[in-house]
C-alpha cells in the first residue's frame, strides 16, 4: 500500500517562478527522500531529510519536514524548464527495510 | 562507470508467455528492488531482496517471481499468471546517501507490453 500522497497531482508554472510541494504520509518515519523521475526513465535521488532535522537545503531544492502533521514539503527556486518532470517523496518507516512512495507530482515550468 | 543497467528497454510479449527482465549492478548493494509503475502512478512494490539468496514479497508479488543468485544480479519473472502485465518496471539497489540514510539508486527501466 502506498504510504505517501502527494498534492498537488499537477503543477504548471513559468521559467523563474518557485515551484512547491508537498508529501503527507501515515507512521514514523527514519527518514524522507524525494525524488525526480524525468519521462519514461528511471528515478534519481534528490535529497533525504532525517526524523530529526525540520529543514534542508541543496542548491536550488529546500525540504521541510514536520513529524507532528507527518508532511514535508518540498520547493524548487527559480524554476528552469528542464525541472519539468515527476517528483516522488519516499518515506523510510520506522520497522521496515524498504521505502514506500507517494503518488507524485508532475510539474511543468514552461519557458 | 557504477550502476544499475536494466535490459531490455522495451520487451513485448504475447499472452501466455513468461518473460524475464534483467537487472545488474556494479555498485556493491546489498540490497535489491522491483517496482511496477503504471501511467501517471507511483512505483509499486513487487519484490525485494537484502542479500544473496533470500527475497520477499512487496505489496503485488502475485504473477511475478524473482531470484538472487548472485549479489550483482536480482532478475524479475513475469508469469503468465500476472493478469494485466503492461507497465513500466523499475529495479533498484540501496545505498547510503550524503545524509547517511539509506536511499535507493534506479536503473533506467523496463516497458513491458503485452501483445
Amino acid at each position: 500500500s502506498q504510504q505517501g500522497e502527494e498534492d498537488p497531482q499537477a503543477l504548471s508554472i513559468q521559467e523563474g517562478e518557485n515551484a512547491t510541494m508537498n508529501c503527507s504520509y501515515k507512521t514514523s518515519i527514519n527518514n524522507l527522500q524525494w525524488y525526480r523521475q524525468n519521462s519514461g526513465r528511471g528515478l534519481v535521488h534528490l535529497i533525504l531529510i532525517r526524523s530529526n532535522e525540520r529543514e534542508k537545503h541543496s542548491g536550488r531544492l529546500r525540504v521541510t519536514l514536520d513529524t507532528s502533521k507527518k508532511s514535508s514539503s518540498l520547493l524548487i527556486t527559480a524554476s528552469r524548464a528542464a525541472d519539468t518532470a515527476s517528483y516522488f517523496c519516499a518515506t523510510d518507516a520506522k520497522g521496515f527495510q524498504k521505502l514506500v512512495f507517494g503518488t507524485g507530482t508532475r510539474l511543468l515550468v514552461s519557458p | 562507470d557504477g550502476g544499475i543497467t536494466q535490459s531490455p528497454k522495451y520487451l513485448f510479449r504475447k499472452e501466455g508467455q513468461n518473460v524475464t527482465l534483467s537487472c545488474e549492478q556494479n555498485l556493491n548493494h546489498d540490497a535489491m528492488y522491483w517496482y511496477r509503475q503504471d501511467p501517471g502512478q507511483g512505483l509499486r512494490l513487487i519484490y525485494y531482496s537484502q542479500i544473496v539468496n533470500d527475497f520477499q514479497k512487496g505489496d503485488i508479488a502475485e504473477g511475478y517471481s524473482v531470484s538472487r543468485e548472485k549479489k550483482e544480479s536480482f532478475p524479475l519473472t513475469v508469469t503468465s499468471a500476472q493478469k494485466n502485465p503492461t507497465a513500466f518496471y523499475l529495479c533498484a539497489s540501496r545505498g547510503l546517501a550524503d545524509g547517511g540514510g539509506d536511499t535507493q539508486y534506479f536503473g533506467p527501466g523496463t516497458r513491458l507490453t503485452v501483445l
